[in-house]
């Protein structure tokens, strides 16, 4: 059982170019959600989907966009990279409702240039 | 903006003793979790405590919740290398409903041999 999947692990970039970073779960949830984690400031949300159709705005969503392609696959894009978009990105999953844990993917690291 | 602060950032302890690492926060939830970030990895889900419970266990994990304070505690016992992680504490709203996450900006544990 996979879990949480993302690709690309790493990844560089120089300014301006686009970018999607990718992410599969195999534990039928339906709610997916996109962080990004910078140092001392633990993990920021960036965009949620409750259920397979749906998006919506976290925390931080500007610069950014998602896709939830079906049920198991949600992506992040980066139209224009900027520097400020450097980070640590995690994608996570799990049954939409209160006291329900999220399961996390290993993360992708980008470096805008 | 973060809605948990954790307290200490960095705690460096030896094998065998005990860890307690604090967590406050700023609105009403319906429940806190904590999870634990392995160097390298994403983040795993360790313990909920619901609002109205005042504290849980889960083999050597002990979770305290004072809503009264808005803050909680992790204490880790008879600790050993392999708790050497960071620790984060997430908050679930009371208002809005579902499982959208609000993390702290973590506790780094170190535990020596």
């Amino acid at each position: 059982n996979a879990g949480v999947t993302q690709t690309p692990k790493f990844q560089v970039l120089k300014t301006g170019q686009s970018m999607t970073l990718q992410c599969a779960q195999d534990m039928n949830h339906n709610s997916m959600y996109w962080y990004r984690q910078d140092p001392g400031m633990g993990l920021r949300l960036i965009y949620y989907s409750a259920s397979e159709g749906t998006t919506d705005k976290g925390e931080v969503p500007n610069g950014y966009n998602v896709s939830r392609l079906n049920k198991r696959e949600f992506s992040l894009r980066l139209e224009s990279a900027a520097p400020s978009q450097t980070s640590v990105y995690f994608c996570a999953s799990n049954l939409w409702g209160q006291g329900q844990p999220q399961h996390f993917g290993d993360g992708t690291r980008l470096s805008i240039l | 903006s973060q809605q948990g602060e954790e307290d200490p950032q960095a705690l460096s302890i030896q094998e065998g003793e005990n860890a307690t690492m604090n967590c406050s926060y700023k609105t009403s939830i319906n429940n806190l979790q904590w999870y634990r970030q392995n160097s390298g990895r994403g983040l795993v889900h360790l313990i909920l405590i619901r609002s109205n419970e005042r504290e849980k266990h889960s083999g050597r994990l002990r979770v305290t919740l004072d809503t009264s304070k808005k803050s909680s505690s992790l204490l880790i016992t008879a600790s050993r290398a392999a708790d050497t992680a960071s620790y984060f504490c997430a908050t679930d709203p009371l208002a809005g409903g579902g499982n959208k996450l609000t993390f702290g900006t973590g506790t780094q544990l170190k535990v020596e041999l």
